[in-house]
């Protein structure tokens, strides 16, 4: 199955700063890579994704990139507010295929004032 | 509905007893994914149902969890004869179709003592 891989655990950057949270995954059919941003007694909520047939994909002060020959992908926050402060988790699935996502372990993101 | 929408938000119940966890998608998503997060974790699979059959059910850890989804809208996940090591927050997600990313929903906390 698929494993996926998230560094760091946790960041602090100021605000104004960028940050980069990294994943990998191992599973070379994976074609969907979705990250979500969780709230502190929220569900996870989807923040942006690519699929296998990009290579990058940005909204606004978020940007995704994906390295398939590598078998890894990275979130990029621009501009960092302290409202972006949460638990980021980047996942991995092959969709109409398995369909479950597989989820790191999360990096929890604090922008400091 | 607007969003994922869970009942009960939290659930307190004894060891042993039988307990029932509702999720109603978003009207007209054929797909459900139920998870569980753990303190600390990122989510993990325990089932996806497209429609009203369990199109995997691969996750759910043993015979105590189950989940139906009988006019493939609302879907019910069961556990009976609770144990301690079942608490966690159990989320649910919904998409449109099999090749769309997914909402999840607020979660239910559930904590057996």
């Amino acid at each position: 199955g698929e494993n996926v891989e998230q560094h760091p655990s946790t960041l602090s950057v100021q605000e104004g700063d960028s940050a980069v949270i990294k994943c990998t995954y191992s599973d070379s059919a994976s074609n969907y890579f979705p990250w979500y941003k969780q709230e502190l007694g929220k569900g996870p909520q989807l923040i942006i994704d690519i699929r296998s047939n990009v290579g990058e994909k940005k909204d606004q002060r978020i940007a995704v990139t994906l390295n398939k020959t590598a078998k890894h992908f990275s979130l990029h926050i621009t501009e960092t507010q302290p409202e972006d402060s949460a638990v980021y988790f980047c996942a991995a699935t092959t969709l109409n295929g398995a369909n479950n996502l597989f989820f790191g372990t999360g990096t929890r993101l604090t922008v400091i004032p | 509905g607007a969003g994922v929408s869970q009942t009960p938000s939290n659930k307190v119940t004894e060891k042993g007893k039988y307990v029932e966890l509702r999720c109603d998608p978003i009207s007209g998503h054929t797909a459900l994914y139920w998870y569980r997060q753990s303190l600390g974790q990122g989510p993990e699979f325990l089932i996806y149902f497209q429609g009203t059959g369990a199109a995997d059910d691969s996750g759910l850890p043993n015979d105590r969890f189950f989940a139906v989804r009988p006019e493939g809208s609302v879907s019910t996940l069961k556990i009976q004869r609770t144990e301690r090591g079942d608490s966690a927050v159990y989320l649910c997600a919904s998409s449109k179709t099999a090749l769309d990313g997914y909402t999840f929903g607020s979660g239910t906390r559930l904590t057996v003592v």
